[in-house]
């Protein structure tokens, strides 16, 4: 079935370091990306998305690409702090009969070393 | 404006009983999602709610699982007769309409079956 997954399930970088998390997704009917950061213990919170009729989007510190054509999706935080070490997970919505169904995949663990 | 609430946060079941979990979105939001997450895994859809109706189940459980978000009061995500195989954190979301793609988390409630 169609799924979203992400290319690497840990990765640790240390405090000011650029991050880059990966995401794949098969579904070619997504339009909406969302990344999310969960902390231990906590509910995911909002950080950026992006419709498919974008290819960038920025934020604060962080900037999400969407490659339709590979079907790729990646978050990049700059000068990553401890204060984002956390789990980050990507999430499609595909529209129509799925409006409102958001897709996640299984995760990036994020570890900051100061 | 306080963010989506969910109660109990922690809830212990014995097998065969019931449990429920209780959902009060952000003010003025009118759709609710229930997600749920197994240990060191991605969210799984359940329920796409809003007022008095439900809008897409397919992710919900055939047998012993039912989701009400009534006219008035919190939603309800009830699970009869808990089995082990149903501990994991349940996660509410709240959108407002009409850009209900953006999903804001509430806590979660981390269901224990003894």
């Amino acid at each position: 079935g169609e799924s979203v997954g992400l290319h690497l399930p840990t990765l640790s970088v240390q405090e000011g370091d650029n991050s880059i998390i990966n995401c794949a997704y098969s579904n070619s009917a997504s339009d909406y990306f969302i990344w999310y950061k969960q902390e231990s213990g906590k509910g995911p919170q909002f950080i950026i998305d992006i419709r498919s009729n974008m290819d960038k989007r920025q934020g604060q510190r962080v900037t999400v690409l969407l490659n339709k054509t590979v079907k790729h999706l990646s978050l990049q935080i700059a000068a990553t702090q401890p204060g984002d070490s956390a789990v980050y997970f990507c999430a499609e919505n595909a529209g129509g009969t799925s409006y409102g169904k958001l897709t996640f995949g299984q995760g990036t663990i994020l570890t900051v070393h100061p | 404006n306080a963010g989506v609430m969910q109660n109990p946060r922690h809830l212990v079941r014995r097998r065969g009983q019931e449990a429920r979990l209780r959902c009060s979105p952000m003010k003025g939001h009118s759709h609710v999602y229930w997600y749920r997450q197994l240990p060191e895994e991605g969210l799984k859809f359940m329920v796409y709610l809003q007022k008095e109706n439900i809008i897409d189940e397919s992710g919900m459980p055939k047998e012993r699982f039912s989701a009400e978000f009534p006219k008035e009061g919190p939603s309800i995500l009830r699970i009869q007769q808990v089995v082990r195989g149903d501990s994991a954190a349940y996660f509410c979301a709240s959108s407002p309409p009409p850009r209900n793609n953006e999903q804001f988390f509430g806590p979660g409630t981390r269901l224990t079956v003894l």
